[in-house]
């Protein structure tokens, strides 16, 4: 089992609609989790951290973390074109402050 | 105007060669990363370091190595003993004072091709 599995994709939404990216994760211990998004070519961008269980909004984008089930998803409302990128979900390691990724999920915003 | 930055944007290396890659930051971060990219692939981490004069390997840290003399410095060597360097590297830093500080924050990267 990958310590962080996200479906690779690609995931096709039309423009306008909600986009959800999914992740899981191994390490019941794990406090810290990240969404990054990467565009071709490009180095990662932070979106959202989040840390307790629960939704946390910022803007069209909404973290949600469920600790019990081991699971951290990405809601993009109102997806755009200029959304089309890879989403890298990242959590910290227990005794380990370096993150670990996920193989990330590629989005489509079809116009 | 705060940030990281990576250079060169791209390196050619040779058989048998070692090159450095040049990691440098301003956000007055404790902690800095080097992570590996391969293509379709998410990153692995090669070293990072908490603080100056200190460093850790991280998973894949075999044909690299680091230091850490500065606290806006730190610089990676892929080393010839690396047979597989063609990737993309990323160097990332963050604070380093409670549970928030595990935000990591990414330089542009530099594209490492073997000739």
């Amino acid at each position: 089992q990958k310590e962080v599995e996200q479906n690779s994709g690609p995931l096709s939404v039309p423009e306008g609609a909600i986009a959800s990216l999914n992740c899981t994760y191994s390490d019941r211990g794990s406090q810290s989790f990240f969404w990054y998004r990467q565009y071709s070519g490009k180095s990662p961008e932070l979106i959202m951290s989040i840390y307790s269980n629960g939704d946390k909004e910022d803007g069209r984008f909404t973290a949600q973390l469920n600790k019990a089930s081991q699971y951290v998803s990405l809601l993009i409302r109102d997806s755009q074109p200029s959304d089309s990128a890879t989403y890298l979900c990242a959590v910290n390691k227990t005794g380990r402050r370096a993150l670990t990724f996920g193989s990330g999920t590629r989005l489509q915003v079809q116009p | 105007d705060g940030g990281i930055t990576q250079s060169p944007k791209y390196l050619f290396r040779k058989e048998g060669q070692n090159v450095t890659l040049s990691c440098e930051q301003n956000l007055n971060h404790d902690a800095m990363y080097w992570y590996r990219q391969d293509p379709g692939q998410g990153l692995r981490l090669i070293y990072y370091s908490q603080i100056v004069n200190d460093f850790q390997k991280g998973d894949i840290a075999e044909g690299y190595s680091v230091s850490r003399e500065k606290k806006e410095s730190f610089p990676l060597t892929v080393t010839s003993a690396q047979k597989n360097p063609t990737a993309f590297y990323l160097c990332a830093s963050s604070r380093s004072d409670g549970i928030t500080s595990d935000t990591q924050y990414f330089g542009p990267g530099t594209r490492l091709l073997v000739l």
